[in-house]
């Protein structure tokens, strides 16, 4: 059973970058079947998509998010993370590390990790 | 990218059927059939429920169903369980290899 586990600080400071790393458990990252992505939900609030990456390495970002944003992925260790730099408030949330299920990239996100609070702090 | 547009809150009476609505635009939902739905109770990890507009994973049940018209998708459950009281989210792909949600519906089931 494929399991993913998201794991990282949970406080970080503004203006200050957010490191996440998903451990993926039960299959491997560098399968050319599927694309990992990251999702967050603000407290309280909806779903939104932040980036992907391919076991090839290519990566696709959020518009909004891009100049921010940075994927990568260690297939020795079957991880791939997340960095965001220069942090607000407003990016404070829940992080979920997902797998695409299908290729062509299809946005259909069948395994999720549990998720990781973080929080940006002033 | 914007996100799509869901109504804030449906409800319905147990064993009913409810509809949610997804709104995007001809360069999300109108171009792809790349549709997918996911519930999501408190405190958990969202379930994928829908993909590819009206695909249902196994395990999911059949009381779950998706459609699409032009840049507007639907998710309809049938038979109204109180277990369905949950936050349902759509997602599209958006081209490039992109996602974009909706906004997210409260359902409550009565």
């Amino acid at each position: 059973q494929l399991q993913l586990q998201e794991s990282g600080p949970g406080l970080v400071k503004a203006s200050e970058t957010l490191s996440l790393t998903c451990t993926v458990s039960g299959g491997s990252i560098s399968s050319s079947s599927y694309y990992w992505g990251w999702i967050r939900q603000p407290p309280g609030k909806g779903l939104e998509w932040i980036a992907t990456i391919y076991y090839s390495g290519s990566t696709y970002y959020n518009p909004s998010l891009k100049s921010r944003v940075t994927m990568s992925m260690d297939t020795s260790k079957n991880q791939f993370s997340l960095k965001l730099t220069s942090v607000t408030a407003a990016d404070t949330a829940v992080y979920y590390c997902a797998r695409d299920a299908a290729i062509p990239y299809s946005s259909t996100f069948d395994y999720w990790g549990q998720g990781t609070l973080v929080t940006v702090s002033s | 990218q914007s996100a799509l547009t869901q109504p804030a809150s449906v409800s319905g009476s147990p064993g009913q059927s409810i509809t949610i609505f997804c709104t995007g635009t001809s360069s999300d939902v109108g171009s792809y059939n790349l549709v997918s739905w996911y519930q999501q109770h408190p405190g958990k990890a969202p379930k994928l429920m829908i993909y590819e507009v009206s695909h249902r994973p196994s395990g999911v049940s059949y009381r779950f169903s998706g459609s699409k018209s032009g840049n507007t998708a639907s998710l309809t459950i049938s038979g109204l369980q109180a277990q369905d009281e949950a936050d349902y989210y759509c997602c599209s792909h958006a081209g490039s290899s992109t996602s974009v949600f909706g906004g997210g519906t409260k359902l409550t089931v009565l």
